[in-house]
Parts: structure tokens; sequence; C-alpha cells
């Protein structure tokens, strides 16, 4: 079965600083790769996905993920952030048969002034 | 155009109560998902639909949970006889033709609390 992890669940960050925020999947077959995105009293929003070609997403708000297949990882970037991205981040992978997604447990990114 | 909505947006029920809850999915899109989302984790997989059938139920915990969707528009998550442990965030979501290239789009979520 699936499964992504979400190697850390807060990041507190300083606005205009870059982030990272990192996520693993275990699979050895072809997958899809998403990251959504929820603030506060909203639903999930999606921010990027992978789906084949380029290993480089680039998503909406500024953010990008880069597909690497030999580390099984799809980390999220931003290379300067706001106070409105605050928010928790999910990613999530789905197999190319099977399209209920499997989410990680979230990153809760905070942005300081 | 409208997106995913929800209904209720909250409901407090007590223990051993029936409870109902709607989803009404982007119109055209012939899949719709439901997930539960439990404080501090992410969305969990419950059951997926194709038009009116359920092509995946393999994430209902148990009998007590049923869903359905007669029309393949509108679909409702029942829940029978609620325990405490069945508080949570129920998220739908909709995608065009259920391709596990397809973007699902997501509800606001209804939340549960069975006290």
């Amino acid at each position: 079965a699936q499964s992504v992890t979400q190697l850390d669940s807060q990041v507190p960050v300083f606005e205009e600083a870059p982030v990272e925020l990192r996520c693993n999947y275990s699979s050895s077959v072809s997958v899809y790769l998403f990251w959504y995105v929820q603030y506060p009293n909203q639903g999930l929003q999606l921010l990027l996905k992978y789906l084949s070609g380029s290993t480089l997403v680039k998503g909406i708000n500024g953010f990008e993920a880069e597909f690497n297949k030999s580390q099984t990882s799809f980390h999220l970037r931003k290379p300067s952030v706001h106070i409105s991205d605050t928010a928790e981040y999910f990613c999530a992978v789905s197999d190319s048969g099977n399209t209920p997604l499997v989410f990680g447990k979230g990153t809760r990114l905070s942005v300081i002034a | 155009g409208a997106g995913v909505s929800q209904t209720p947006s909250n409901k407090v029920t007590e223990k051993g109560k029936y409870v109902e809850l709607r989803c009404d999915p982007i119109s055209g899109h012939t899949a719709l998902y439901w997930y539960r989302q439990s404080l501090g984790q992410g969305p969990e997989f419950l059951i997926y639909f194709q038009g009116t059938g359920a092509a995946d139920d393999s994430g209902l915990p148990n009998d007590r949970f049923f869903a359905v969707r007669p029309e393949g528009s509108v679909s409702t998550l029942k829940i029978q006889r609620t325990e405490r442990g069945d508080s949570a965030m129920y998220l739908c979501a909709s995608s065009l033709n259920g391709r596990g290239t397809d973007t699902q789009y997501f509800g606001p979520g209804t939340r549960l609390t069975v006290l």
C-alpha cells in the first residue's frame, strides 16, 4: 500500500525567507504526486501536481516542487514566503490506476513577521 | 463556476444517533470521493463513486458507514449509531473523470462532533 511521510509537522519561518517542506513516498510503481494547501477554515486547494515529464513542477502562489524518483521524494519549495502562506500543507500520492489519494499527515507552515 | 459544496458545515449529535452528510460536486464531474480528516492528521479515504456506483469502498471503517449517489451527482454519507470516535472533519471531493491524473477538488468539509 502507498504511504506518504511528511518529515516535519511544523515549520516556522520568517517572512521573506525561503522554505522547503519535505515529502517522501513509498512506491516502486508509477505514481502521481500532489501538494495541497489548507488555509484556516477552508477546504483543500491544489498547489501543484507531478504527472510525468519535467521533474520540476511550478504551481500557484510561487511554489514549486521537484520530483526525485531515486530518493522517492517530492519536496515543496518557495524562495520567499509571505504571511499569507501560513497554512497546513499536505503531500499526496495516487497510483496510475487507482485514483483515491493517500495523504501525508501535513506540515503546518507558520510565517513570522 | 461553483465549487464542491457540503452541508451542513457543522453537525453536533449524541452518541448512538444517525447522521447524514451531503456533498454537491462540481457539475459534470463523474467521480466523487469521501475522505475523513481527524485532528492533526491528513485526510483518509473512505469511498469513491464513479457515476452512481461505488467503485471503491475499501476505506469505510465498518458497516455503520454507508454512502449513496443515486443520480450520479449529489452524494450522502450516512453514519448509523454514531460513536465518539466518529468525530472528525468529513471532506468530499470531485474530479472530472476519476483518472489518477485528474485534479480532485475539495469542498469545505462537514465537522462532525459526537457527544
